[in-house]
């Protein structure tokens, strides 16, 4: 059963560019969360999506959006990057409200 | 605004040393306590979880201790061994309006020597 798969696994842009993360969440889970781990905390809360909606956002900017498609896949885009936006980012699948698993991440660094 | 607050930063224990990690947090509304554990480069895994209705749960050698009065969870490490050695998260979620939205504490990173 595979689990939460994140792409890219690394990446690296440039301020001012855009770039869109990719989540397939775990087999049999409709709901997809992201997070943001700056170096050295815990993970911040972006937004969560269910049935293809954004239903719950945390206290990021706009520049941050998101998209879940069908087959619960979901993406992450964020516009305009800022060197702060340099972090490790986490996708989360659940099916109940509750536990969520978390994929391997992808490693954005903003030059 | 930092709803839950962990402690220690870090620590170090022998093998078979019990470390213990401390969390607490303001919004009584929270209904569920979970616990990952993260190894560098890689991504949060679900350890364990409790939800107040009961004041200890245990897998393995994890358990986790919850005090609703006090607001407080904690997770003991029972016989700790150096592949043990990551970073502990704690977290809380409520259930209404909030649809399993986690909020983490700072981490803890745990280091058992052989």
């Amino acid at each position: 059963d595979a689990g939460v798969t994140q792409s890219p696994t690394h990446l690296i842009k440039t301020r001012g560019q855009q770039v869109t993360l990719r989540c397939s969440p775990k087999s049999g889970h409709d709901t997809v969360s992201w997070y943001q781990q700056a170096l050295g905390q815990g993970p911040q809360f972006i937004f969560q999506y269910y049935e293809e909606e954004e239903r719950q956002r945390g206290n990021f900017p706009d520049r941050f959006s998101g998209h879940q498609f069908p087959n619960y896949s979901s993406e992450l885009n964020v516009n305009a990057l800022l060197l702060g936006d340099s972090a490790l980012y986490l996708c989360a699948s659940s099916l109940t409200s509750y536990e969520q698993y978390f994929g391997p991440g992808t490693r954005l660094t903003v030059t | 605004q930092q709803q839950v607050k962990q402690s220690p930063q870090s620590l170090i224990v022998q093998k078979g040393g019990i470390p213990i990690i401390n969390c607490a947090y303001e919004n009584t509304a929270f209904d569920y306590f979970p616990w990952y554990q993260q190894f560098p480069g890689k991504g949060p895994a679900l350890l364990i979880a409790i939800r107040p209705d009961v004041s200890e749960k245990k897998e393995g050698r994890f358990t986790i201790s919850f005090n609703k009065s006090a607001k407080q969870f904690s997770l003991h490490i029972m016989d700790s061994q150096p592949g043990d050695s990551a970073t502990y998260f704690c977290a809380s979620s409520a259930k209404d309006g909030s649809w399993g939205k986690l909020q983490f504490g700072a981490g803890t990173q745990v280091v058992v020597t052989p």
